[in-house]
């Protein structure tokens, strides 16, 4: 079985700076993708960017990039550039690629101050 | 597009009274899910379907039936509410991708229910 762990509950950033959020996870499987989701207060789940484990150069979106290790095992999101909008709970979630039920973590609610 | 849609948003019931929560999505997605979302603990798959007629139990499937007669429809039913029961649900579909590709679950705006 797969977990995927956030040990960040919840963090802060003033805007405009760069912040880094953490995610870990578990598998002996070699092939997976992982993914960031961002849900705002409105509750909307928001796929904000993914990446496929065979793949070593990290994804980017725009002001968001990750940072995957895969032997470490994980897969941190860095957002730079900071908004206000993107005050939300980020959920690192995790899938084999031979299925298609996703694993998520416990979540870290962001925080983002003018 | 409507993409997911969960019904209702909000939803308050007595302990032992059942409901059905709806979920249709118009993308003609093989996969469907049900999540649950509680403080600390992200979301945890309830049950999901590959498709018409096959469903499955996921993490934490007691308490919950569902049924999967349509590709467009998966509805979720609490027979007899429980307090524990008390969460966000979430409704999301994907392409089936066993065997390969990314995957992405699209997921509907979720329902709050309390159990009181």
């Amino acid at each position: 079985a797969q977990t995927v762990t956030q040990s960040q509950p919840e963090m802060s950033v003033q805007e405009a700076e760069t912040v880094t959020l953490s995610c870990t996870y578990d598998t002996s499987e070699n092939n997976y993708y992982l993914f960031w989701y961002k849900q705002p207060p409105s509750r909307q789940m928001i796929l904000v960017i993914r990446q496929e484990a065979y793949k070593q150069q990290n994804a980017t979106e725009n002001r968001f990039s990750v940072n995957f290790q895969k032997a470490a095992k994980s897969f941190s999101l860095k957002i730079s550039d900071s908004q206000l909008g993107d005050t939300a709970m980020y959920f690192c979630a995790f899938r084999i690629n031979a299925g298609n039920m996703l694993t998520f973590g416990g979540g870290t609610r962001l925080m983002v101050k003018p | 597009n409507a993409g997911v849609t969960q019904t209702p948003k909000f939803q308050v019931l007595k302990t032992g009274q059942s409901m059905t929560l709806q979920c249709a999505q118009d993308m003609n997605h093989e996969y469907m899910s049900w999540y649950r979302q509680d403080p600390g603990m992200g979301l945890r798959l309830i049950h999901y379907s590959v498709g018409a007629g096959i469903t499955d139990q996921g993490e934490v499937p007691n308490g919950y039936n569902v049924s999967r007669s349509t590709t467009e429809d998966f509805p979720l039913r609490l027979l007899s509410a429980a307090p524990s029961q008390t969460s966000v649900y979430f409704c999301a579909s994907s392409y089936s991708r066993v065997g390969g590709g990314p995957g992405e679950l699209f997921f509907g705006e979720g329902s709050r229910l309390t159990v009181l």
